[in-house]
C-alpha cells in the first residue's frame, strides 16, 4: 500500500549547523512532495514543496531534493536557528487534489 | 494571508455522544480534507471532498463519520457515536483547484473522549 517512511525521528543540532531529514515513498505514481513544519499547538504549515518533474528546489535556507529512481526525497535546512525547532513532516500525493500520505515526523531541536 | 479556521480548539465529549467539528476553508478553495493525528503518531488522511461530494475516504472513515458543506463557507466533520479511540487532533485542510496545489491546514480541534 501507500507508505512514506521518514528518518530520523529526532534530530538535535547546534545553532548554525545544517539539518537533513530523509523520506522514502512506496508508490511510484506519487508526483507531489510537500514538507510541513508543525509547532506546538498548531497545524502543519507548508514550508516547501517539490513536483516530480524537478530534482531540487531551494528557498533561502531550505532546500528539497528528489530522487525519483530511488523514491526518496530530503529536506535540507542550512544555518539552523532556534526558531527552526519544531516537528517536520514529509508527505506525498499522486493525483490532483489527492490525499497526502505523511511520514512519521522528525522532531528537530536547534540548541543555541 | 487567508487561513483555514477550525472550531472549537478543544472538544471534550462523553463516549457514545455525537460531535461536530467545524472548519472554514480558505474562501477561493474548492477541495476540502479532514485528517487526524493521534498523540505522538503521524497525520492520517480521513476524507476528501470536492464538488459537494466525497472524492476519497480512508478505512478509518467508517459509517460513524460524515462530512457536510452546509453552506458556502463551512465544512463539518460529524462523528455519530464517539469511541475512546476517536480521541485525537483533527485537522481540516483546503486547496485550490488545478494541478497539485498545496494543502493549507487549520490549527486543529483536539477531541477528547471520556
Amino acid at each position: 500500500g501507500e507508505n512514506v517512511e521518514q528518518h530520523p525521528s529526532t534530530l538535535s543540532v547546534q545553532e548554525g549547523d545544517s539539518a537533513v531529514i530523509k523520506c522514502t515513498y512506496s508508490d511510484s505514481a506519487s508526483n507531489y512532495f510537500p514538507w510541513y513544519k508543525q509547532e506546538l499547538g498548531k497545524g502543519p504549515q507548508l514550508i516547501i514543496d517539490i513536483r516530480s518533474n524537478v530534482g531540487e528546489k531551494k528557498d533561502q535556507r531550505i532546500a528539497v531534493t528528489l530522487n525519483k529512481t530511488a523514491k526518496h526525497f530530503s529536506l535540507h535546512i542550512t544555518e539552523t536557528q532556534p526558531e527552526d525547532s519544531a516537528v517536520y513532516f514529509c508527505a506525498a500525493s499522486k493525483v490532483k487534489g489527492g490525499k497526502l500520505i505523511f511520514g512519521q515526523g522528525t522532531e528537530l531541536s536547534v540548541k543555541p | 494571508e487567508p487561513e483555514v479556521t477550525q472550531t472549537p480548539s478543544h472538544q471534550v465529549t462523553q463516549m457514545g455522544q455525537e460531535v461536530i467539528l467545524r472548519c472554514v476553508p480558505i474562501s477561493n478553495h474548492l477541495y476540502f480534507y479532514w485528517y487526524r493525528q493521534i498523540l505522538g503518531q503521524k497525520v492520517e488522511f480521513l476524507v476528501s471532498f470536492y464538488n459537494n461530494e466525497i472524492s476519497e475516504k480512508s478505512e478509518i472513515f467508517d459509517d460513524q463519520f460524515s462530512v457536510e458543506r452546509p453552506d458556502g463557507s463551512n465544512f463539518t466533520l460529524k462523528i455519530r457515536s464517539t469511541k475512546l479511540e476517536d480521541s485525537a487532533m483533527y485537522f481540516c485542510a483546503s486547496t485550490r483547484v488545478g494541478g497539485n496545489q498545496p494543502q493549507h491546514f487549520g490549527d486543529g480541534t483536539r477531541l477528547s473522549i471520556l
